[in-house]
């Protein structure tokens, strides 16, 4: 069964320093989501993406963070300067929209665990 | 600005007993609401999709129901097994099929042996 992959499963790294959290959504997907999960706190949107552009974004989603397609099958999160708080679990994930299937269910990778010292 | 909630916050069942989560939202103008289940540590598996228009939809021992008008959602679980022991998450979307979910606080849920 087709599935979202998310790499790297756990990264630390030092405060201040770039990040980049990678996904390989389902093939046939259109739309691309970035969320993210505090440990103990409830899942948040971060950003949509459709079309090659961001076509929603939260309140978290700063500067600090950036979207990309680098190619057909890749899509990815930038943290830049990573802060403390920054740690937490991204989730990305995708849904399908076309003219035939639109239901707009979500499918979830299993997360990159972001450790921010 | 949509707020979702989720009763109880944790469930502690025997196994074989029947059960129903609970969800809330404030916004009753939703394209659909998912429900997930989250191991821990790991990713949301999605459960169920009920769409606006629909009443319930059904997987195996799992049924959802959907009151759009009321703002509330049941996710009923038959006959529990210790497998079934995780956290339920219950995830609202807006109004077009790429906008964002909103999430609960989910219902931790512990089904003993």
């Amino acid at each position: 069964e087709p599935e979202v992959t998310q790499t790297p499963s756990h990264q630390v790294t030092q405060m201040g320093q770039e990040v980049i959290l990678r996904c390989v959504p389902i093939s046939n997907h259109l739309y691309f989501y970035w969320y993210r999960q505090i440990l103990g706190q409830k899942v948040e949107f971060l950003v949509s993406f459709y079309n090659n552009e961001i076509s929603e974004k939260s309140e978290i989603f700063d500067d600090q963070f950036s979207v990309e397609r680098p190619d057909g099958s890749n899509f990815t999160l930038k943290i830049r300067s990573t802060k403390l708080e920054d740690s937490a679990m991204y989730f990305c994930a995708s849904s399908e929209a076309t003219l035939m299937t639109n239901t707009g269910e979500l499918f979830f990778g299993e997360g990159s665990r972001l450790t921010v010292l | 600005k949509q707020e979702v909630t989720q009763i109880p916050a944790a469930l502690s069942v025997p196994e074989g007993e029947n059960l129903v989560l609970n969800c809330s939202f404030t916004d009753s103008a939703i394209y659909n609401l998912q429900w997930f289940r989250q191991d821990p540590g790991k990713g949301l598996t999605s459960l169920l999709l009920i769409q606006s228009s629909q009443r319930e939809q059904t997987s195996g021992r799992l049924n959802a129901s959907l009151d759009k008008s009321s703002g509330r959602s049941t996710l009923y679980i038959a006959a529990s097994q210790p497998g079934d022991s995780a956290t339920y998450l219950c995830a609202v979307k807006k109004e077009t099929s790429g906008s964002r979910l909103t999430f609960g606080e989910g219902t931790q849920l512990t089904v003993n042996p």
